[in-house]
């Protein structure tokens, strides 16, 4: 069982661009939670997907967006990049009556 | 508003004693409470959890005690060892499973041989 991955490891973008994340959840698992882990500071909720649709959403603004595939992969996409969006990116995935695991997370360089 | 805060960036303590990381929350709707690990380069990993209904749970080394009125829990690990060393994260979330988990800041363990 390979548990959650993410892609891509590291990633340096500039302010303006706009980037794209994946999440392939852990095996049997249908629901994926993003996070994001500035520096120093615990991971930030930004939104849930089930069912292909965003259940919950935190306080990001709309320049967060996502996707979950019918496979329950899925994307996380950051429009008009700001440098304050340097951040660990987490995916979680889980199924009911079970606790959420972690991908190793993504690194998001805004320059 | 920090809802789950932990005031200790960083603690050391002796291989083979306890060591015990404190969390204070201030959302009264949180209902179960969570300790995550993170190692550098991976995700946080699940430690060990508590319901709003118990007051201690333990698994091996670890105990979480919650006390509800002083809106407050703490992980303990006895025997601390070397492995132990990482940054731990205290979380919580409402009464359904699927609401969103609220972390703190975390604290940052060594463990000194």
């Amino acid at each position: 069982d390979a548990g959650v991955t993410q892609s891509p490891t590291h990633l340096i973008k500039t302010r303006g661009q706009q980037v794209t994340l994946r999440c392939s959840p852990k095996s049997g698992h249908d629901t994926v939670s993003w996070y994001q882990q500035a520096l120093g500071q615990g991971p930030q909720f930004i939104f849930q997907y089930y069912e292909e649709e965003e259940r919950q959403r935190g306080n990001f603004p709309d320049r967060f967006s996502g996707h979950q595939f019918p496979n329950y992969s899925s994307e996380l996409n950051v429009n008009a990049l700001l440098l304050g969006d340097s951040a660990l990116y987490l995916c979680a995935s889980w199924l009911a009556n079970n606790e959420q695991f972690f991908g190793p997370g993504t690194r998001l360089t805004v320059l | 508003d920090q809802q789950v805060k932990q005031n200790s960036p960083s603690l050391s303590v002796q291989e083979g004693r306890i060591s015990i990381l404190n969390c204070d929350y201030t959302n009264s709707m949180f209902d179960y409470f969570l300790w995550y690990k993170k190692y550098p380069a991976e995700g946080p990993t699940f430690l060990i959890s508590i319901s709003s209904i118990k007051d201690k749970n333990e698994d091996g080394r670890f105990t979480v005690f919650l006390n509800k009125s002083a809106k407050h829990l703490s992980l303990h690990i006895v025997p601390s060892q070397p492995g132990d060393s990482a940054v731990y994260f205290c979380a919580a979330r409402g009464v359904r499973r699927d609401d969103k988990i609220i972390f703190g800041k975390g604290t940052r363990l060594h463990i000194l041989p």
